[in-house]
């Protein structure tokens, strides 16, 4: 069965610092593998997507993970936060290697501290 | 991308009312949603698929009889909490799957609901 564990419930970085979340997965087949960010009281948007193409995935915000499968991670990053980017983000991987049947970490909290 | 919303976003009700969600996919046709679960300062928990025209697909340990779920059309799949009781207060979203160009979830904003 697929699972995804996130290191750290609560992350806090400077603004203008390097933001590292980290994501690992385990999958019996080749997974696909999310990152979404959620701000308080709304629904989830998808960051990014590994779809067994390129192993750095780029995404929306300055956001960016890159897929390690020695390491089954799949860490997010941005050079430099900004206080927008205050929000919880949930990693991600679907069963079967489609994007029908999605299970989620429990989250990062990510606090920017001015 | 895709536009998926929900409605009430936010709702009250009594213990033992009914109440029903829609989720609505604006700008595309849905044969597939999803339904979540999410508790305070937890992750997403998968409650049922949904799919257009025939029953929905519970996950294990959730009672299809309590979360009525209907998929009527292409775009819109409502969830229906019957009986409702206090524990059933959650934040409830929906998604909608997306089959063009590979396939991706379009999630809705939440439905908080509280019930007293």
């Amino acid at each position: 069965a697929q699972s995804v564990t996130q290191l750290g419930s609560h992350v806090s970085v400077s603004e203008g610092a390097l933001v590292l979340l980290r994501c690992n997965y385990s999958s019996s087949v080749p997974p696909y593998l999310f990152w979404y960010v959620q701000y308080p009281n709304q629904g989830l948007q998808l960051l990014l997507k590994y779809t067994s193409a390129a192993t750095l995935v780029k995404g929306i915000n300055g956001f960016e993970a890159e897929f390690k499968k020695s390491e089954t991670s799949f860490h997010l990053t941005k050079p430099s936060a900004h206080m927008s980017d205050a929000a919880e983000y949930f990693c991600a991987v679907s069963d079967s290697g489609r994007d029908d049947k999605i299970i989620f970490g429990k989250g990062t909290r990510l606090h920017i501290l001015p | 991308g895709a536009v998926v919303s929900q409605h009430p976003s936010r709702v009250i009700c009594k213990s033992g009312t009914s109440v029903k969600i829609e989720c609505r996919s604006l700008d595309f046709q849905a044969t597939t949603m999803f339904w979540y679960r999410q508790f305070p300062k937890q992750s997403l928990m998968l409650m049922a698929t949904s799919n257009e025209g025939s029953k929905a697909t519970y996950e294990q340990g959730v009672e299809k009889d309590k979360f009525l779920i209907n998929h009527a059309s292409l775009t819109l799949s409502t969830l229906t909490v019957t009986s409702a009781h206090p524990e059933d207060s959650s934040f409830y979203i929906c998604s909608a799957l997306v089959t063009r160009g590979g396939e991706t979830q379009y999630f809705g904003p939440g439905t908080r609901l509280l019930v007293l």
